[in-house]
């Protein structure tokens, strides 16, 4: 199947600095790509939608300029969660959709944990 | 997108079939049932999804009732790494659109 790479796995960063998160389709183009976030027990909570070049559009309550979304290329997409604070950390996780074979599913990457302290 | 209901959680022994409910009653003529599961810690991964027609693959099978108001995923021989928590998602298949995830099913795989 398709493959999803987020990078880094997991960070831990100093609460007031920025982190950015890379989502990379390793074998197909994705013209979309999602940005979900979930808390410990919780589900998945969809955060935006990245087209690739256009800017994203944000889910209800979810502030743009604190979770900068950048899906410059079919390959890249990138969060940046700036002036990261303590309630920030979570599971980060992204999915791309692409065109061809991978247009239905989603396929999803192995997630980022985001520990601010 | 239609809801769905999913048992919160599940046991099940080692080797055995692993048979995870699904209802979505509300289910309109142009959506897909598709199964993701997630491991602690990981990324959702895809399972299996279907419109009408029971579906297998190497991971699983998905049986549809006629009505499709409802479903169940078949894990056939359950091993310890089966255990994860189990989402059913109605949807269009459409690329556009996000996946809404529920709550899911923990399903555990006992020894």
């Amino acid at each position: 199947g398709a493959v999803v790479s987020q990078h880094p796995s997991w960070v831990i960063c100093k609460s007031g600095t920025s982190v950015k998160i890379e989502c990379r389709s390793l074998d197909f183009q994705a013209t979309t790509m999602f940005w979900y976030r979930q808390f410990p027990k919780q589900s998945l909570m969809l955060m935006a939608t990245s087209n690739e070049g256009s800017k994203a559009t944000y889910e209800q309550g979810v502030e743009k300029d604190k979770f900068l979304i950048n899906h410059a290329s079919l390959t890249l997409s990138t969060l940046t969660v700036t002036s990261a604070h303590p309630e920030d950390s979570s599971f980060y996780i992204c999915s791309a959709r692409g065109i061809g074979r991978e247009n239905t599913e989603a396929f999803f990457g192995q997630g980022t944990r985001l520990t601010v302290v | 997108d239609a809801k769905t209901t999913q048992p919160t959680s599940m046991d099940c022994a080692e080797g055995r079939a692993a048979n995870l409910p699904c209802n979505h009653s509300t289910i309109s003529g142009n959506e897909y049932v598709y199964w993701y599961r997630q491991i602690h810690s990981q990324g959702p991964q895809y399972i299996i999804h279907g419109l009408k027609n029971n579906e297998t693959n190497e991971m699983a099978s998905l049986i549809i009732t006629e009505d499709r108001k409802s479903s169940t995923l078949i894990l056939p021989h359950a091993t310890l790494r089966d255990t994860a928590v189990y989402y059913c998602i109605v949807r269009v298949r459409n690329y556009g659109q996000n996946f809404v995830f529920g709550p899911g099913t923990r399903l555990s795989v006992l020894p």
